[in-house]
């Protein structure tokens, strides 16, 4: 079945710290990859984006995600987290395959420990 | 983001009562739609509208009944809903009905049904 994976429902990070999320996708078609944040009581903002080209990709808040064809991974960075990243993010994926409709992932919880 | 407002936040209804949601967007967007966002399970589209016309209804349970009278303002009708229905629902848009707009998400209503 096509679907969106988010691994991990929770993660928690120290301040400071490296931050790695991960997402895998299933479709046989390279998808149209997204992720977005939700912050409490908040929408979702999108984060980043990647479509074709460099597979690595820069987003706001010093975020960056690396596409990996091999091995269906569209995994979300940030080199030093702050308190103010404690949020939820969800990995979304575009197909054609899927009527071109987004398609989210579960989400992953991030806690950052001061 | 203030460009997509949802009001009311919180919604309490028992199950033989009716109440509607509204969202309005303040970025002269296209396209708008409804999400549910339920616990642990990844966002579903319920509805899209394109230029006020609906262009995509997945499968919703007819209790749900959406209304877009321009492009700036979006409803959803509720009425006998069920417990299950308790979720945040989420109101987003987009400039056109395209895989690669971003789309930009209100805060959601909270709804809980008795």
């Amino acid at each position: 079945a096509q679907s969106v994976t988010q691994p991990d429902i929770h993660i928690t990070v120290s301040e400071g710290a490296s931050l790695e999320l991960r997402c895998n996708y299933s479709y046989g078609a390279t998808p149209y990859l997204f992720w977005y944040v939700q912050s409490p009581g908040q929408g979702l903002q999108l984060l980043l984006k990647y479509f074709s080209g460099d597979t690595l990709v820069q987003g706001i808040k010093g975020f960056e995600a690396e596409f990996k064809r091999s091995q269906s991974s569209f995994n979300l960075r940030k080199p030093s987290v702050h308190w103010s990243d404690a949020a939820e993010y969800f990995c979304a994926v575009v197909s054609m395959e899927y009527g071109n409709k987004l398609v989210f992932g579960a989400g992953t919880i991030l806690r950052v420990k001061s | 983001e203030t460009g997509v407002t949802q009001t009311p936040r919180h919604l309490v209804m028992g199950m033989t009562n009716k109440k509607s949601l509204k969202c309005e967007q303040h970025l002269g967007h296209n396209a708008m739609y409804w999400y549910k966002q339920s616990a642990k399970k990844p966002l579903e589209l319920m509805f899209v509208y394109n230029f006020k016309e609906q262009t995509e209804n997945n499968s919703v349970p007819s209790r749900f009944s959406p209304e877009c009278p321009n492009s700036s303002h979006l409803f959803l009708h509720l009425h006998t809903l069920q417990p299950e229905d308790s979720a945040l629902y989420l109101c987003a848009s987009s400039q056109e009905l395209r895989f690669t707009d971003t789309q930009y998400f209100g805060p959601g209503t909270r709804l809980t049904v008795l």
